[in-house]
């Protein structure tokens, strides 16, 4: 299950299961929004974007939702490996302009095998 | 492997040493960037360079002094820091203009302690 407190949430799954990870973004005129995986010892890795005018995009394993009405991301990992175990930050951007992201806190997903 | 690379991967210095960290990219990337990040907490921005030059500076303190000697390079000059400055420092590119709607793509950092 999922677990909120004063630092990094965690969500820990068992291999094989879907994950869900959540995001609040705070700017609702926010129009464009990334997910970024990043391991241990890593820099964050580019997983997947989404932007305002859509409500879901797939990519291979991962879909990305978007509800702009309560101004809430999600990632859902299919089929999660233990190869997924990483810290997962969302960003949201406002374009029109420079590329200046403002990154979420972060959820750390552990896989068990 | 990232197509950021930076160097070196783990720095170990003194308060009152002067060293520097570089960052390279060859996407022909014009927008580039450097972000501090400390344990279990997301990036904080520090600087962008947008075609070469300094587009923002968030309130970092003068001991750490950015340079862009051209479009594929990045520095981040350090002088005097202090423990608390004990951190990974992430260089990231992204491709300017475009109304901001392209991801960064980030190296693996440097790990830096100040002794």
């Amino acid at each position: 299950g999922e677990s909120v407190g004063l630092h990094l949430p965690t969500l820990s799954v068992q291999e094989g299961d879907n994950s869900i990870i959540n995001c609040a973004y705070s700017n609702s005129a926010s129009d464009y929004f990334i997910w970024y995986k990043q391991e241990s010892g890593k820099g964050p890795q580019f997983i997947i974007d989404i932007r305002s005018n859509m409500d879901k995009r797939q990519g291979q394993r991962v879909t990305v939702l978007l509800n702009k009405t309560v101004k809430h991301l999600s990632l859902q990992i299919a089929a999660t490996q233990p190869g997924d175990s990483a810290v997962y930050f969302c960003a949201e951007n406002l374009s029109g302009g420079s590329y200046i992201p403002t990154f979420g806190r972060g959820t750390s997903l552990i896989v068990h095998p | 492997d990232t197509e950021v690379t930076q160097t070196p991967k783990h720095l170990v210095m003194g308060m009152t040493n002067k060293k520097s960290l570089k960052c390279e990219q060859h996407m022909g990337h014009r927008a580039m960037y450097w972000y501090k990040q400390k344990a279990k907490k997301p990036p904080e921005l520090m600087f962008v360079y947008s075609y070469e030059k300094l587009s923002i500076n968030e309130s970092v303190p003068s001991r750490f002094s950015p340079e862009c000697p051209n479009s594929s390079l990045l520095n981040l000059h350090l002088h005097a820091l202090q423990p608390e400055d004990s951190a990974l420092y992430l260089c990231a590119s992204s491709q300017a203009g475009g109304g901001g709607n392209q991801p960064q793509h980030f190296g693996d950092g440097t790990r830096l302690s100040i002794l």
